[in-house]
């Protein structure tokens, strides 16, 4: 079975600056996707980014960035110039490639907080 | 089309009650999941649906959990003699299966509170 691992629970960043945010992931299986989730207290989850796994190159989304090291099975998000906007809980995801289900298996987050 | 909609928002409910939620998907899409979220966890999965096929639940749900998507639109979670321990953030999310997927759109949840 796949596992998921957020091993930060809490993070701060001053605005403007950088943060990671990490992520590892157990799994038997050569082709997946991999998601960062951002949920921001009282308000529905949506997506930040998304890596398929048979592609090298990381993907990038403005402001965010991953760190995709297959062989380490690790998956960070990079958060550049922080905003205040930004504070939320972040949820790493994995999910199967062509699976039954496409169903979603979670990190239990980092709670993302940003000092002005 | 303005998302994925769940209602109610919130519940309070007596243990022994039963609840039932809904969720209103993307019309387009074709698959609909629901999951559990605890106080400091992620979102865990219960069930899915390819339109108003059930193809798959999560050991979590137990006999006391059923779901249905009737007509393959709507869904409804309901939870039979509650217990303090269903108290969790209800997700319901949706997805449409095609060359190019996305990943889900999440609703707002449904709070569950058993007193």
């Amino acid at each position: 079975a796949q596992t998921v691992t957020q091993s930060q629970p809490e993070m701060s960043v001053q605005e403007a600056e950088t943060v990671t945010l990490s992520c590892t992931y157990d799994t038997s299986e050569s082709d997946y996707y991999l998601f960062w989730y951002k949920q921001p207290p009282s308000r529905q989850m949506i997506l930040v980014i998304r890596q398929e796994a048979y592609k090298q190159q990381n993907a990038t989304e403005n402001r965010f960035s991953v760190n995709f090291q297959k062989a380490a099975k690790s998956f960070s998000l990079k958060i550049s110039d922080s905003q205040l906007g930004d504070a939320a809980m972040y949820f790493c995801a994995y999910r199967s490639y062509g699976g039954a289900t496409n169903k979603l298996i979670f990190g239990t987050g980092t709670l993302l907080a940003v000092q002005p | 089309d303005t998302g994925v909609s769940q209602n109610p928002r919130h519940k309070i409910t007596k243990r022994g009650q039963n609840v039932t939620f809904r969720c209103d998907p993307i019309s387009e899409h074709n698959r609909l999941y629901w999951y559990r979220q605890t106080l400091g966890q992620g979102p865990e999965f219960l069930t899915y649906f390819q339109n108003e096929a059930q193809l798959e639940k999560s050991r979590l749900l137990s006999d006391r959990f059923s779901a249905e998507r009737p007509k393959g639109s709507f869904s409804t979670l309901e939870i039979q003699r509650t217990e303090q321990g269903d108290s969790a953030m209800y997700l319901c999310a949706s997805s449409f299966t095609g060359v190019s997927d996305y990943g889900y759109t999440f609703g707002s949840g449904t709070r569950l509170t058993v007193v």
